[in-house]
């Protein structure tokens, strides 16, 4: 089976870096995805790390080491907007590997 | 930027009641998924659709759940005798393939079952 792991919360000021982890315990996946979800609001696609080392995208960087089954969402320059839940996933390798699985999420809240 | 839309955003109904919760996903996509999530928990795959017929689908997809895609743009789950447990947030999803790093999802439909 897979299980995911997250704090289930982070709080930081605006302006700060945030590093969110996400340790796991799979038999094996695609790639290591991450999304943000608003209150109330539909997850949304953040990064997908295929491959070890860092993918960055704007303000936000992801980072996987497989051997070490560990990756982390970094949040840079953060701003009050970016208060929100983020959840790591995994695409499985059984059945059609369709499915994603996802952790149980972490709450920032960012302050001013 | 394409969207997934979901109707109705909010569906009330008793326990027993068959729901069907309705979707459109992005046009271009050729995958189709229903996700739900109960209140403050995180999000749970029920089951993805591919050509026509079910691709993948987790323990909790059971007999009362069914998909179908009943034209060429709508894509429906429906619930047979909903029970107090099934109220949740249910999202529909899309991708361009199985294997697509970015799912898109749609805003949701909040089911209530009393």
């Amino acid at each position: 089976g897979q299980s995911l792991e997250q704090p289930s919360e982070v709080t930081a000021v605006e302006g700060a870096i945030v590093q969110i982890n996400c340790t796991y315990q799979t038999s094996g996946f695609y790639g290591l995805s991450w999304y943000q979800q608003h209150d109330g609001g539909a997850p949304t696609f953040l990064s997908y790390n295929a491959l070890d080392g860092l993918e960055e995208t704007g303000r936000f960087s992801s980072f996987l080491s497989r051997s070490d089954s560990y990756g982390y969402l970094l949040l840079q320059e953060l701003q009050m907007k970016d208060s929100a839940s983020y959840f790591c996933a995994v695409r499985p390798p059984n059945q059609a590997g369709t499915a994603l699985i996802f952790g149980k999420g972490t709450t920032l809240s960012v302050s001013s | 930027e394409p969207e997934v839309t979901q109707t109705p955003s909010h569906q009330v109904t008793q326990m027993g009641q068959e729901v069907i919760l309705r979707c459109v996903p992005i046009s271009n996509h050729l995958y189709f998924y229903w996700y739900r999530q109960i209140l403050g928990q995180k999000v749970e795959f029920l089951v993805s659709f591919y050509n026509n017929e079910i691709s993948e689908k987790s323990e909790i997809f059971d007999d009362q759940f069914s998909v179908e895609r009943p034209d060429g743009s709508n894509f429906t789950l429906k619930i047979r005798s909903t029970k107090l447990e099934d109220s949740a947030m249910y999202f529909c999803a899309s991708s361009e393939s199985g294997g697509a790093t970015k799912v898109v999802f749609g805003p949701g439909t909040r089911l209530t079952v009393l």
